[in-house]
């Protein structure tokens, strides 16, 4: 039961442009949100995140805006750079009782970057 | 400051053998993790560790085990190797504040033949 998708494995972009990359999830009860960069050989790094009661989150070049009633999150990136060239994860956690989640999260499968020169 | 670091880098090991993932971390985090990533996959959620002695399973903990002595080390067991923990193994910690922001370790790639 993968209750955060990213269904597309790759996304290709050109440089000075935008990428979108979408993530969808099934459980409702998921409140928070974050976005992570991978290189390889590399453990992952936290790039943004959002929580459930706002619909955008800015930083940088980095957006995040969350649909709840669409239950999807997309990230952009403007501009893109030939840096920017990573495997993005999305990730979800559900804030329990007491207002604690303990870092428990879902990641999707990741969706693979590339920006061309 | 090291951050989080995972030794082996790589290893390859036998159907049945036993190892240990090591996982150390300096940055006096209480919450630590242990993930497994498989090919085209995601990350999922094996054992986590609020603080030292307290250990729970997450996602899929089958077939290994886990303790916390310390606040810096969380290691992870693997008791009798299956071709089914062919996988790269990540560590990561968080200091409880901003739960979710985990802070990830390189990684440790096994091979199980």
């Amino acid at each position: 039961d993968q209750q955060v998708k990213q269904n597309s494995p790759s996304l290709s972009v050109q440089e000075g442009r935008i990428s979108i990359l979408n993530c969808d999830y099934t459980n409702s009860m998921f409140d928070y949100f974050l976005w992570y960069k991978k290189y390889p050989a590399e453990g992952p790094t936290f790039l943004i995140s959002i929580s459930s009661i706002k619909d955008k989150n800015e930083d940088g070049r980095f957006t995040v805006f969350l649909n709840k009633s669409a239950k999807h999150l997309s990230l952009h990136i403007v501009p893109s750079q030939p840096g920017d060239s990573a495997v993005y994860f999305c990730a979800a956690s559900q804030v329990l009782a007491g207002g604690t989640s303990y870092g428990k999260l879902t990641f999707g499968q990741g969706t693979i970057l590339t920006v061309h020169p | 400051n090291a951050g989080v670091t995972q030794t082996p880098k790589f290893r390859i090991l036998k159907i049945g053998q036993s190892m240990t993932l090591q996982c150390t971390q300096d940055m006096n985090h209480n919450y630590m993790y242990w993930y497994r990533q498989d090919p085209g996959m995601g990350l999922k959620l094996i054992y986590y560790s609020v603080g030292a002695g307290i250990t729970d399973k997450g996602e899929v903990p089958n077939g290994y085990n886990v303790s916390r002595s310390t606040t810096e080390d969380f290691p992870l067991r693997l008791e009798l190797a299956a071709p089914s923990q062919t996988s790269v193994y990540f560590c990561a910690s968080t200091p409880g504040l901003v739960l979710d922001e985990q802070f990830f370790g390189p990684g440790t790639r096994l091979t199980v033949l």
